[in-house]
């Protein structure tokens, strides 16, 4: 079973662009969550998606957003891009929320994002 | 809201030691505990986990302990080969809402020396 990808690996933006990136979770797999990771913050929780909804939220500001599609894959939007936005984006699947406590979450290799 | 926090930061072992890395986390109500190994440039990878209601859990040479109790959980990696240095971050679920947040610690840094 193909695992979670990611595009894409790599992107660079300037300060108040936008950017857009996409995550395909592991096929039969309907959850998808987003983090954010940083050396100083580590890994910090930003959203989660399960049918198309968002189901749980981190604490980031509005200018974070995602979305879910009815075949499960997820993209998440960032707007006016700050500095401080650098970091490597992780998004995770799970099988979905029935029996959720315990579902195991694999992760993507990531998009590593610069801001200029 | 949960805070997990995680001990040492870093850590050098010798090959063939053990090493432990320790825990804590602050939500009662949290009930699974998931450890990731993250290799440089590489994504975080599911080693083990444990559920609240398990006190204990192995798999080869790795073990997970937990006690709700004190709200604390370890890794233990026994005979430890170099293949096993890279970063390893703790996790705990909150239960409640859609459980698809995992609040992580900061990461240890294992450094494993032949």
């Amino acid at each position: 079973k193909a695992g979670v990808t990611q595009t894409p690996r790599y992107l660079i933006k300037t300060r108040g662009q936008q950017v857009t990136l996409s995550c395909s979770p592991i096929s039969g797999h309907r959850s998808v969550s987003w983090y954010q990771q940083t050396p100083g913050q580590g890994l910090q929780f930003l959203f989660e998606y399960f049918s198309e909804t968002q189901r749980n939220k981190g604490n980031f500001p509005g200018r974070f957003s995602g979305r879910q599609f009815s075949n499960s894959r997820s993209e998440m939007n960032v707007s006016t891009l700050e500095l401080g936005d650098s970091a490597l984006y992780l998004c995770a699947s799970r099988v979905g929320l029935a029996g959720s406590s315990y579902n195991e979450q694999f992760f993507g290799p990531g998009t590593r994002l610069t801001v200029l | 809201g949960e805070n997990v926090e995680q001990h040492p930061s870093t850590l050098s072992v010798q090959e063939g030691d053990s090493a432990v890395i320790k825990c804590t986390y602050s939500d009662s109500a949290s009930n699974y505990f998931p450890w990731y190994k993250q290799e440089l440039g590489k994504r975080p990878q599911l080693i083990i986990d444990i559920r609240s209601n398990v006190g204990e859990k192995k798999d080869q040479r790795i073990a997970v302990t937990l006690n709700k109790t004190a709200k604390h959980f370890s890794l233990h990696i026994t005979e430890t080969q170099p293949e096993d240095s890279a970063v390893y971050f703790c996790a705990a679920r909150p239960y409640g809402g859609s459980q698809g947040n995992l609040i992580f610690g900061k990461g240890t840094k294992l450094s494993v020396k032949p």
